[in-house]
């Protein structure tokens, strides 16, 4: 699978916007990006993934550069909630299992309130 | 949406005991299941893959004998943990996909806090 780097962590300030990057600059045609979150001591839960095009959904928005090697994660305004390590995973459906993740170090975000 | 769920939240155990740890999808049917394993301040390693009806398959590095899956139904996958010693302390989550058009999300249990001592 394609590789991502994101940064170690972040900080953001409650009812801010927050955004937070990945690169994937060998991401293949048909990779997904895929945006999970991991709240303290709990699963992984999914937030949000795209192909090409930007994507929004009531949780967050993605925004998926042009040459796709890159995206970013927008919250768009950031919640004591919201604090959680966030994966950006690169995906093949078609030769990938639906449930089968590969998860790199993520990004710690931390909000203040 | 799609639930997984696991049991127990967390378990603690004596050095050489045995652990069984749930995982069942509530409202939808997974043929594939996945184990996962994270240490402290890490990210999550994938363990195997627990296949319905047949053997699970291993990643390297991961003993099949020590961490016997079972998958008996199309909603529960049980991992146990053979004579667990203290550096199987770890938090154990499962996952599972709903296959079908347009669904492309994993669904991940609430995991599962394992303490040897």
């Amino acid at each position: 699978d394609a590789k991502t780097t994101q940064p170690n962590s972040m900080e953001s300030n409650e009812e801010e916007p927050v955004h937070l990057p990945c690169n994937h600059s060998t991401i293949s045609g048909t990779d997904y990006i895929h945006w999970y979150r991991q709240l303290p001591s709990q699963g992984p839960e999914y937030v949000i993934h795209g192909l090409t095009s930007n994507v929004n959904n009531r949780m967050a928005s993605l925004a998926i550069a042009e040459d796709r090697k890159s995206s970013t994660l927008i919250l768009h305004r950031a919640t004591l909630r919201d604090a959680a390590v966030y994966y950006c995973i690169l995906r093949d459906p078609p030769r990938t299992s639906y449930g089968k993740l590969t998860f790199g170090q993520g990004t710690i975000l931390t909000v203040h309130p | 949406g799609a639930v997984v769920s696991q049991h127990p939240s967390w378990v603690i155990c004596k050095s050489g005991t045995s652990v069984k740890i749930e995982c069942r999808s509530l409202d939808f049917q997974a043929t594939t299941m996945f184990w996962y394993r994270q240490f402290p301040k890490q990210s999550l390693m994938l363990m195997a893959t627990s296949n319905e009806g047949s053997k699970a398959t291993y990643e390297q590095g991961v003993e099949k004998d020590k961490f016997l899956i079972n998958h008996a139904s199309l909603t529960l996958s049980t991992l146990t943990v053979t004579s667990a010693h203290p550096e199987d302390s770890s938090f154990y989550i499962c996952s599972a996909g709903r296959t079908g058009s347009g669904n492309t999300e994993a669904f991940f249990g609430q995991g599962t806090r394992l303490t040897v001592v």
